[in-house]
């Protein structure tokens, strides 16, 4: 499985915006990059994926690089509510890379 | 829709004790996995299906056993529970298409004393 490396925590002021960043250099050209995100006592949940674009929904934004060796998650004005580990996962075809590997995650800590 | 659903949430067992850990989908999905989240790290796949009838092992298997007799449920077993399988358990699932998300439960907390 491609590996990601993800820094162990970072910091914000909330409503200001967080970058998380995620580097991949052995990325394959299908695997797709997806982001996902545990709030304390939960499960993990979705939050974003993408290919090569960069994308947009109502959660984040995620930035790729042009050579796809790195991407980052993008939370455009952090809330409480996004404090969270955040886990970078490169995602590929074939029944043996649907599955999701998990690394530690960034911890991400949201100050009022 | 319920999405994935776990049973039980919390339970203690002695070491030696056997359970089932139920995981059900109402998603119709192909895939379904197990994980363990110990304190302070990610999430460590234990076994996975990627259809009714099937499983295969994931990186931390060793003492547990799984079935998955009709699609929508996935059955974690514990044959003989040891103080180091405490953990949080989680159960996902998906369909075979790395393009779309991977639906978790809200886990199990599982101590064993």
């Amino acid at each position: 499985d491609a590996k990601t490396t993800q820094p162990n925590s970072m910091e914000s002021n909330e409503e200001e915006p967080v970058h998380l960043p995620c580097n991949h250099s052995t990325i394959s050209g299908t695997d797709y990059i997806h982001w996902y995100r545990q709030l304390p006592s939960q499960g993990p949940e979705y939050v974003i994926h993408g290919l090569t674009s960069n994308v947009n929904n109502r959660m984040a934004s995620l930035a790729i690089a042009e050579d796809r060796k790195s991407s980052t998650l993008i939370l455009h004005r952090a809330t409480l509510r996004d404090a969270a580990v955040y886990y970078c996962i490169l995602r590929g075809w074939g029944s043996n890379d649907y599955k999701l590997s998990f690394g530690a995650g960034t911890t991400v800590t949201v100050r009022a | 829709n319920a999405g994935v659903t776990q049973t039980p949430k919390f339970r203690v067992l002695k070491t030696g004790q056997s359970m089932t850990l139920l995981c059900a989908q109402d998603m119709n999905h192909e895939y379904m996995y197990w994980y363990r989240q110990d304190p302070g790290m990610g999430l460590r796949l234990i076994h996975y299906s990627v259809g009714e009838g099937t499983t295969a092992k994931g990186e931390v298997p060793d003492g547990y056993n799984v079935s998955r007799l009709k699609k929508q449920n996935f059955l974690l077993g514990l044959e003989s529970a040891a103080p180091s399988q405490t953990s949080v358990y989680f159960c996902a699932s998906s369909i075979p298409d790395q393009r779309t998300e991977a639906f978790f439960g809200q886990g199990t907390r599982l101590t064993v004393v």
